[in-house]
């Protein structure tokens, strides 16, 4: 697509229950990225998954919280057993392996933990 | 640890003016610098970058500046235009570590620019 997409754009969930959350880069685009955003605080680095490599997973806040993609496409960011600290908007962007210049997000999912 | 720091939460400017955004960072091992604009229920965009070898980064209307001694940088608008009303985000990486400056980038709490028209 022309863009990143992310699904679904809000989701509410219970405390403790599991959520997947999904990503869909720019075609073409071999570098993917997660970040989340919580109420008043900046943009904090989650994952980072570049072609064939291995993921760049220092970001995970804890062992609830992993990522998966499938070659160049798709990401899924999964949380199990929702805290509601996890509440955020989980953003996910796309690049170019040579690009300098910053990279496109998506519009993010809005998880609100209940 | 805030590395990044925006230190304004909110700035307003009268159309037409300069609205100058500030932006201080502490890791000394960052060399790469770049400002986003977001606007509300959408991801952030790409604004202008600025390596440490420079001071000063130009692109239309906007204009980087990089202290490298303060570590202090600043995004200039100008003219500022009601479209220019959005969230903007500063963002440090160290082209030391990764490859291109994206793998992992350090973003400040943001400063919501308002222009009065």
């Amino acid at each position: 697509g022309a863009g990143v997409s992310q699904s679904p754009s809000n989701k509410v969930t219970e405390k403790g229950k599991d959520v997947e959350l999904r990503c869909d880069p720019i075609s073409g685009h071999t570098a993917l990225y997660w970040y989340r955003q919580r109420l008043g605080q900046g943009l904090e680095f989650l994952i980072y998954f570049q072609g064939n490599s291995a993921p760049d997973k220092s970001g995970l806040p804890s062992d609830r919280f992993s990522a998966e993609r499938t070659g160049e496409s798709v990401s899924t960011l999964t949380i199990q057993r929702t805290q509601q600290e996890d509440s955020a908007v989980y953003l996910c962007a796309s690049s170019l392996e040579a690009t300098a210049g910053g990279y496109t997000f998506g519009s993010g999912t809005r998880l609100t933990v209940v | 640890d805030q590395q990044v720091k925006q230190n304004s939460p909110s700035l307003s400017v009268q159309e037409g003016r300069i609205s100058i955004l500030n932006c201080d960072y502490t890791n000394s091992m960052f060399d790469y610098f770049l400002w986003y604009k977001k606007y509300p229920a959408e991801g952030p965009t790409f604004l202008i970058s600025i390596s440490s070898i420079k001071d000063k980064n130009e692109d239309g209307r906007f204009t980087v500046f990089l202290n490298k001694s303060a570590k202090h940088l600043s995004l200039h608008i100008v003219p500022s235009q009601p479209g220019d009303s959005a969230v903007y985000f500063c963002a440090a990486s160290s082209l030391f570590i990764s490859n291109f400056g994206n793998e992992k980038l350090t973003f400040g709490t943001g400063t919501r620019l308002t222009i009065i028209p």
